[in-house]
Protein backbone atom coordinates (compact mmCIF):
# COMPACT_ATOMS: atom_id res chain seq x y z
CA UNK A 1 0.00 0.00 0.00
CA UNK A 2 1.11 3.62 -0.72
CA UNK A 3 1.65 5.92 2.19
CA UNK A 4 3.31 8.31 3.82
CA UNK A 5 4.66 7.35 7.58
CA UNK A 6 5.12 9.36 10.12
CA UNK A 7 6.55 8.11 13.86
CA UNK A 8 5.46 9.02 16.29
CA UNK A 9 1.63 9.99 16.01
CA UNK A 10 1.80 11.66 19.48
CA UNK A 11 4.75 13.38 21.44
CA UNK A 12 4.79 15.18 25.03
CA UNK A 13 8.00 16.33 26.00
CA UNK A 14 9.77 19.13 27.73
CA UNK A 15 11.53 22.02 26.42
CA UNK A 16 15.40 22.02 25.40
CA UNK A 17 14.85 18.02 25.17
CA UNK A 18 16.11 16.95 21.41
CA UNK A 19 13.64 14.99 18.99
CA UNK A 20 12.94 13.66 15.69
CA UNK A 21 10.24 12.87 13.95
CA UNK A 22 10.28 10.49 11.51
CA UNK A 23 9.11 10.38 8.21
CA UNK A 24 9.15 7.44 5.49
CA UNK A 25 7.74 7.20 2.01
CA UNK A 26 7.05 4.09 0.08
CA UNK A 27 6.21 5.64 -3.44
CA UNK A 28 9.75 6.33 -4.74
CA UNK A 29 9.03 10.33 -4.76
CA UNK A 30 11.60 12.67 -5.38
CA UNK A 31 9.83 15.45 -3.45
CA UNK A 32 9.07 15.53 0.33
CA UNK A 33 7.62 18.33 2.33
CA UNK A 34 7.16 18.99 6.32
CA UNK A 35 4.79 21.34 7.33
CA UNK A 36 3.05 22.92 10.31
CA UNK A 37 -0.64 23.02 11.27
CA UNK A 38 -1.89 26.03 13.48
CA UNK A 39 -5.40 26.78 14.92
CA UNK A 40 -6.25 30.23 12.24
CA UNK A 41 -3.06 29.71 10.27
CA UNK A 42 -3.82 26.76 8.16
CA UNK A 43 -0.53 24.48 6.72
CA UNK A 44 2.73 26.16 6.57
CA UNK A 45 5.49 24.31 5.33
CA UNK A 46 8.70 24.00 7.21
CA UNK A 47 11.25 22.40 4.80
CA UNK A 48 11.25 20.42 1.94
CA UNK A 49 13.38 18.33 -0.14
CA UNK A 50 13.37 17.75 -3.63
CA UNK A 51 16.37 14.85 -3.90
CA UNK A 52 18.40 13.34 -2.04
CA UNK A 53 21.15 15.60 0.20
CA UNK A 54 19.04 18.76 -1.45
CA UNK A 55 17.05 20.25 1.48
CA UNK A 56 15.48 23.99 1.23
CA UNK A 57 13.84 26.34 3.67
CA UNK A 58 10.42 26.54 3.44
CA UNK A 59 8.09 29.58 5.12
CA UNK A 60 8.87 28.81 9.14
CA UNK A 61 12.16 26.73 9.70
CA UNK A 62 13.41 28.62 12.32
CA UNK A 63 13.62 26.21 15.26
CA UNK A 64 13.93 23.13 12.97
CA UNK A 65 16.62 21.07 10.73
CA UNK A 66 15.81 18.25 8.37
CA UNK A 67 18.37 15.53 6.31
CA UNK A 68 17.76 13.43 3.18
CA UNK A 69 20.39 10.93 3.11
CA UNK A 70 17.83 8.22 1.49
CA UNK A 71 15.05 8.90 -1.03
CA UNK A 72 12.40 7.48 0.96
CA UNK A 73 13.53 8.95 4.73
CA UNK A 74 13.04 13.04 5.19
CA UNK A 75 13.58 12.73 9.45
CA UNK A 76 12.09 16.50 11.24
CA UNK A 77 14.58 17.43 13.87
CA UNK A 78 14.23 19.75 16.79
CA UNK A 79 17.27 20.53 18.36
CA UNK A 80 16.12 22.40 21.37
CA UNK A 81 12.40 22.45 21.05
CA UNK A 82 10.18 25.37 22.43
CA UNK A 83 6.54 25.40 23.61
CA UNK A 84 6.44 27.85 20.25
CA UNK A 85 6.31 24.92 18.48
CA UNK A 86 3.51 22.67 19.84
CA UNK A 87 1.87 21.90 16.89
CA UNK A 88 0.51 19.29 14.15
CA UNK A 89 2.78 18.43 12.10
CA UNK A 90 2.41 16.72 9.09
CA UNK A 91 5.09 14.94 6.02
CA UNK A 92 3.91 15.25 2.10
CA UNK A 93 5.43 13.85 -0.72
CA UNK A 94 5.04 13.70 -4.41
CA UNK A 95 6.37 12.43 -7.58
CA UNK A 96 9.59 13.99 -9.74
CA UNK A 97 10.37 17.42 -9.77
CA UNK A 98 9.24 18.10 -13.37
CA UNK A 99 5.85 17.01 -12.90
CA UNK A 100 5.67 18.06 -9.30
CA UNK A 101 4.26 21.23 -9.96
CA UNK A 102 0.78 19.21 -11.19
CA UNK A 103 0.93 16.64 -9.09
CA UNK A 104 -0.74 16.62 -5.67
CA UNK A 105 1.06 15.33 -2.61
CA UNK A 106 0.41 12.79 -0.21
CA UNK A 107 0.11 13.40 3.80
CA UNK A 108 1.01 11.17 6.38
CA UNK A 109 -1.39 10.63 9.58
CA UNK A 110 0.13 13.77 11.54
CA UNK A 111 2.26 13.67 14.63
CA UNK A 112 0.68 16.17 17.38
CA UNK A 113 3.91 17.69 19.29
CA UNK A 114 3.30 19.26 22.90
CA UNK A 115 6.04 21.06 24.09
CA UNK A 116 5.68 21.42 27.76
CA UNK B 1 -3.12 39.62 1.74
CA UNK B 2 -2.81 36.07 2.22
CA UNK B 3 -1.19 33.99 -0.63
CA UNK B 4 -4.44 31.72 -0.59
CA UNK B 5 -7.60 33.14 1.29
CA UNK B 6 -11.05 31.42 2.27
CA UNK B 7 -13.79 32.23 4.08
CA UNK B 8 -13.52 30.15 7.49
CA UNK B 9 -17.07 29.52 8.29
CA UNK B 10 -18.49 27.17 9.52
CA UNK B 11 -20.87 26.69 7.00
CA UNK B 12 -24.04 24.69 8.65
CA UNK B 13 -26.56 23.65 5.92
CA UNK B 14 -29.27 21.06 5.65
CA UNK B 15 -28.64 17.49 4.59
CA UNK B 16 -29.27 18.09 0.17
CA UNK B 17 -28.56 21.54 0.31
CA UNK B 18 -26.47 22.62 -2.24
CA UNK B 19 -23.23 24.97 -0.45
CA UNK B 20 -20.40 27.04 -2.41
CA UNK B 21 -17.04 27.61 -1.30
CA UNK B 22 -14.89 30.38 -2.98
CA UNK B 23 -10.98 30.66 -2.62
CA UNK B 24 -8.73 33.84 -3.98
CA UNK B 25 -5.24 34.01 -4.26
CA UNK B 26 -2.43 36.44 -4.88
CA UNK B 27 0.46 34.53 -6.79
CA UNK B 28 -0.76 34.96 -10.62
CA UNK B 29 1.94 32.69 -11.93
CA UNK B 30 0.61 29.86 -9.66
CA UNK B 31 -0.07 26.74 -12.06
CA UNK B 32 -2.52 24.47 -10.80
CA UNK B 33 -4.66 24.50 -8.26
CA UNK B 34 -6.52 21.86 -5.93
CA UNK B 35 -8.88 21.48 -3.04
CA UNK B 36 -8.35 19.10 -0.14
CA UNK B 37 -10.67 17.69 2.63
CA UNK B 38 -9.49 17.20 5.97
CA UNK B 39 -11.12 15.33 8.65
CA UNK B 40 -10.91 16.71 12.02
CA UNK B 41 -7.55 15.95 13.57
CA UNK B 42 -6.86 14.27 10.61
CA UNK B 43 -4.05 14.36 7.16
CA UNK B 44 -5.53 16.13 4.14
CA UNK B 45 -6.28 14.05 1.59
CA UNK B 46 -7.23 15.06 -2.38
CA UNK B 47 -10.35 15.93 -2.95
CA UNK B 48 -10.08 17.06 -6.61
CA UNK B 49 -7.87 19.50 -8.94
CA UNK B 50 -8.92 22.42 -10.20
CA UNK B 51 -8.97 22.54 -13.94
CA UNK B 52 -9.54 26.38 -16.02
CA UNK B 53 -12.28 24.16 -17.81
CA UNK B 54 -13.99 23.79 -14.64
CA UNK B 55 -14.69 19.92 -13.85
CA UNK B 56 -16.42 17.67 -12.38
CA UNK B 57 -16.81 14.68 -9.88
CA UNK B 58 -20.02 12.99 -9.16
CA UNK B 59 -21.70 15.69 -6.42
CA UNK B 60 -18.81 17.96 -6.85
CA UNK B 61 -18.30 20.91 -9.20
CA UNK B 62 -14.61 22.94 -9.21
CA UNK B 63 -14.08 26.17 -11.39
CA UNK B 64 -10.87 28.40 -11.86
CA UNK B 65 -10.77 31.60 -12.93
CA UNK B 66 -7.47 32.76 -14.11
CA UNK B 67 -8.09 36.16 -14.62
CA UNK B 68 -9.58 36.73 -11.41
CA UNK B 69 -7.83 34.43 -9.16
CA UNK B 70 -10.34 32.71 -7.73
CA UNK B 71 -11.39 29.28 -7.37
CA UNK B 72 -14.55 27.79 -6.21
CA UNK B 73 -16.05 24.39 -5.07
CA UNK B 74 -19.56 23.74 -5.06
CA UNK B 75 -21.14 20.67 -3.29
CA UNK B 76 -24.30 19.41 -4.50
CA UNK B 77 -26.62 17.13 -2.60
CA UNK B 78 -24.94 17.48 0.50
CA UNK B 79 -24.12 14.53 2.64
CA UNK B 80 -23.75 13.75 6.47
CA UNK B 81 -20.26 12.60 5.83
CA UNK B 82 -19.39 16.01 3.76
CA UNK B 83 -18.80 17.39 6.77
CA UNK B 84 -15.14 18.48 6.98
CA UNK B 85 -13.15 21.20 7.28
CA UNK B 86 -12.29 22.15 3.01
CA UNK B 87 -8.72 23.72 1.73
CA UNK B 88 -8.19 25.65 -1.10
CA UNK B 89 -4.68 24.82 -1.88
CA UNK B 90 -2.19 26.80 -4.89
CA UNK B 91 0.67 24.86 -6.25
CA UNK B 92 3.39 27.17 -7.74
CA UNK B 93 6.85 26.07 -9.62
CA UNK B 94 9.81 27.01 -7.11
CA UNK B 95 13.02 28.52 -8.99
CA UNK B 96 15.07 25.55 -9.04
CA UNK B 97 12.73 23.27 -9.91
CA UNK B 98 10.30 21.01 -7.92
CA UNK B 99 6.86 22.77 -6.48
CA UNK B 100 5.13 24.77 -3.17
CA UNK B 101 1.97 24.16 -2.22
CA UNK B 102 0.61 27.03 -0.55
CA UNK B 103 -3.36 26.03 1.99
CA UNK B 104 -5.36 28.22 2.34
CA UNK B 105 -6.85 28.00 6.44
CA UNK B 106 -9.42 26.20 5.30
CA UNK B 107 -13.36 26.41 5.64
CA UNK B 108 -15.09 24.42 7.68
CA UNK B 109 -18.47 22.40 6.94
CA UNK B 110 -21.40 20.79 9.03
CA UNK B 111 -23.94 19.64 7.35
CA UNK B 112 -27.12 18.44 9.69
CA UNK B 113 -30.15 16.41 10.15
Amino acid sequence: EAQVTQNPRYLITVTGKKLTVTCSQNMNHEYMSWYRQDPGLGLRQIYYSMNVEVTDKGDVPEGYKVSRKEKRNFPLILESPSPNQTSLYFCASSPTRDRGANQPQHFGDGTRLSIL
Amino acid sequence: RKEVEQDPGPFNVPEGATVAFNCTYSNSASQSFFWYRQDCRKEPKLLMSVYSSGNEDGRFTAQLNRASQYISLLIRDSKLSDSATYLCVVNGRLTGGGNKLTFGTGTQLKVEL
